[in-house]
């Protein structure tokens, strides 16, 4: 089956402490994202990727690290410079400009909790 | 700048009884807009995406919803709701760019 796996579901960090989440896709996506949901506030874009050895900031990318060396591949590091890392992180691909009109596919999430 | 707003951050209501979720959205240009659902810990599921053509979208679960341009809304609707619905739900817009701009959504509480 084609999709997005997210992993570990949950994780568990001391503060100070960089921690990598892991994203893989198997959909022949060009483009891949990084999303942090917090209570009431929607999803905000962290980093996000349109090619291979590319990657853009996007609204709050200050304290993540991201590499895109393969396609399939787009792992975020929440550093230790990020100030409140507990969230629910979302990683998404697409494949604009091909006729799927930027929809976005999602993977199942990782809790990260650092305490 | 593109914007979402979703008015409503809860909406409560009984099962079997209709339901209308608001986005309104503020674009200078032509957009696609697209409604996700979320269930507790999950990733976001696509129900609907309006790209051209016909202002009312069907889409999974029953759900539609209705493009209107002058009004620059996209609500999304369900005419008799199941206790399985409850979930959050996240209107989406794009500029025909790469990225998607998300209101804060909504959370849809069914009670039987």
């Amino acid at each position: 089956d084609g999709g997005i796996t997210q992993s570990p579901k949950y994780l568990f960090r001391k503060e100070g402490q960089n921690v990598t989440l892991s994203c893989e896709q198997n959909l022949n996506h060009d483009a891949m994202y990084w999303y942090r949901q917090d209570p009431g506030q929607g999803l905000r874009l962290i980093y996000y990727s349109q090619i291979v050895n590319d990657f853009q900031k996007g609204d709050i990318a200050e304290g993540y690290s991201v590499s895109r060396e393969k396609k399939e591949s787009f792992p975020l590091t929440v550093t230790s410079a990020q100030k409140n890392p507990t969230a629910f992180y979302l990683c998404a691909s697409s494949a604009p400009g091909t006729g799927h009109s930027y929809e976005q596919y999602f993977g199942p999430g990782t809790r990260l909790t650092v305490t | 700048a593109q914007s979402v707003t979703q008015l409503d951050s809860q909406v409560p209501v009984f099962e079997e009884a209709p339901v209308e979720l608001r986005c309104n959205y503020s674009s200078s240009v032509s957009v696609y807009l697209f409604w996700y659902v979320q269930y507790p810990n999950q990733g976001l599921q696509l129900l609907l995406k309006y790209l051209s053509g016909s202002t009312l979208v069907k889409g999974i679960n029953g759900f539609e919803a209705e493009f209107n341009k002058s009004q620059t809304s996209f609500h999304l609707r369900k005419p008799s709701v199941h206790i399985s619905d409850t979930a959050e739900y996240f209107c989406a817009v794009s500029d025909n760019t790469d990225k998607l701009i998300f209101g804060t959504g909504t959370r849809l509480q069914v009670f039987p």
